[in-house]
């Protein structure tokens, strides 16, 4: 079992439909959260950090269920240029970070 | 503000031939610094990190090396390339270790 498991999709939406990705990890001492962003044949970007009590940024909401060991990302009113493949990103309390092999979005017109 | 830069940006090799790629970081002092390698539609694997000049850490083993010869310069090297060494390496800083990460532009190696 990988230590972090996201579904890879590919999810094809609708512009302005609402989209949403899990990812869960298997290490329960895992600190810290995060989902990136990675356009094709581009470098990650950080979309948003993902905090114990849930944050949004605009049309993204993040949660983490540390019960369940899960991560979630929400789009809303998905955007033509949301297009892209979303990585999870777990980090241990060392610092080492893993990351999921990602989940592609496709968003049409 | 801080940015990250690597070179070169793509890189041809043959088997066989040595390699190295360069990451420097501008706008911090002391970050911890990876190297990622991607395969094509996959993930990205750790390969080393590093959290202070001359201290490296190996993740995965394989004939790649990696050195850190000053703060913010990172080194990633092979003596001989093998076709499984082809990828998207990716270079990666840190304030400290629970922070999020920021990625460089990338290299994308073919070896031949």
């Amino acid at each position: 079992r990988k230590e972090v498991e996201q579904d890879p999709g590919p999810f094809n939406v609708p512009e302005g439909a609402t989209v949403a990705f899990n990812c869960t990890y298997s290490n329960s001492a895992s600190q810290s959260f995060f989902w990136y962003r990675q356009d094709c044949r581009k470098e990650p970007k950080l979309l948003m950090s993902v905090y114990s009590s849930g944050n949004e940024d605009g049309r993204f909401t993040a949660q983490l269920n540390r019960a369940s060991q899960y991560i979630s990302l929400l789009i809303r009113d998905s955007k033509l240029s949301d297009s892209a493949t979303y990585l999870c990103v777990v980090k241990s309390w060392q610092g080492k970070s893993t990351f999921g092999d990602g989940t592609t979005l496709t968003v049409k017109p | 503000s801080q940015t990250i830069h690597q070179w070169p940006a793509t890189l041809v090799q043959p088997v066989g031939s040595p390699l190295s790629l360069e990451c420097t970081v501008e706008g911090t002092s002391n970050p911890n610094l990876y190297w990622y390698r991607q395969a094509a539609g996959r993930g990205l694997q750790l390969l080393f990190y590093s959290v202070g000049i001359g201290q490296i850490s190996s993740e995965v083993p394989q004939n790649l090396s990696a050195s850190r010869p000053q703060d913010r310069q990172f080194i990633l090297s092979s003596k001989k390339l093998l076709l499984s060494d082809s990828g998207f390496y990716l270079c990666a800083w840190t304030r400290q270790q629970n922070y999020e990460q920021y990625f460089g532009p990338g290299t994308r190696l073919t070896v031949t």
